[in-house]
């Protein structure tokens, strides 16, 4: 049983660019969330795709945007990006469970962003 | 902000049980216990998760108290490979994301 994959492993833009990260959830999963980890920080919460939509979005500009495809994978882009956005991008895949009140979140590896 | 509190930085010998604490004094009824972690660079790992009544699986167990306003977890025999960050995190019905603190950075020591 596939775990949650994520590509690339390793990526290194400039200021200025923009950036596609890719995910695909765990067998069996339809909700996928993604995560920026800066160095010595716990990861912070970007957005989460169902149904090919936006169900919740975190604390982040409109440069960072997602989409999610019918067989649930999941991309997020990066516009313009900033020295700051150097980061561990982290995709999370979990199943919509109703009536079950908790959904609970399987990470991938992530992906290493280096801005210079 | 983090709903969550862990102690910063935690070591333990080798063989011996690794006890990380954690309080969540605002918990609601309806929310979980989660325990993850994370070794060095990699996604955070799974561990075990609990609404009230203590868990266990093949890699921890999880005491919840009573009150719900703490929890403790506890790998039995730990081993240098348990040596990682440990986040707990409460979530809940209609709470889609995970809102991580700072974590235990637990040490094994040989």
């Amino acid at each position: 049983d596939a775990g949650v994959t994520q590509s690339p492993t390793h990526l290194i833009k400039t200021r200025g660019q923009q950036v596609t990260l890719r995910c695909s959830p765990k067998s069996g999963h339809d909700t996928v969330s993604w995560y920026q980890q800066a160095l010595g920080q716990g990861p912070q919460f970007i957005f989460q795709y169902y149904e090919e939509e936006e169900r919740q979005r975190g604390n982040f500009p409109d440069r960072f945007s997602g989409h999610q495809f019918p067989n649930y994978s999941s991309e997020l882009n990066v516009n313009a990006l900033l020295l700051g956005d150097s980061a561990l991008y982290l995709c999370a895949s979990s199943l919509l469970g109703f009536p079950s009140p908790q959904e609970t979140q399987y990470f991938g590896p992530g992906t290493r962003l280096l801005v210079l | 902000d983090a709903k969550t509190t862990q102690p910063t930085s935690m070591d333990c010998a080798e063989g011996r049980a690794a006890n990380l604490p954690c309080n969540h004094s605002t918990i609601s009824g309806n929310e979980y216990v989660y325990w993850y972690r994370q070794i060095h660079s990699q996604g955070p790992q799974y561990i075990i998760h609990g609404l009230k009544n203590n868990e266990t699986n093949e890699m921890a167990s999880l005491i919840i108290t009573e009150d719900r306003k703490s929890s403790t977890l506890i790998l039995p025999h730990a081993t240098l490979r348990d040596t990682a960050v440990y986040y707990c995190i409460v979530n809940g019905s209609g709470t889609y994301k995970y809102i991580f603190g700072t974590g235990t950075r637990l040490k094994v020591l040989a």
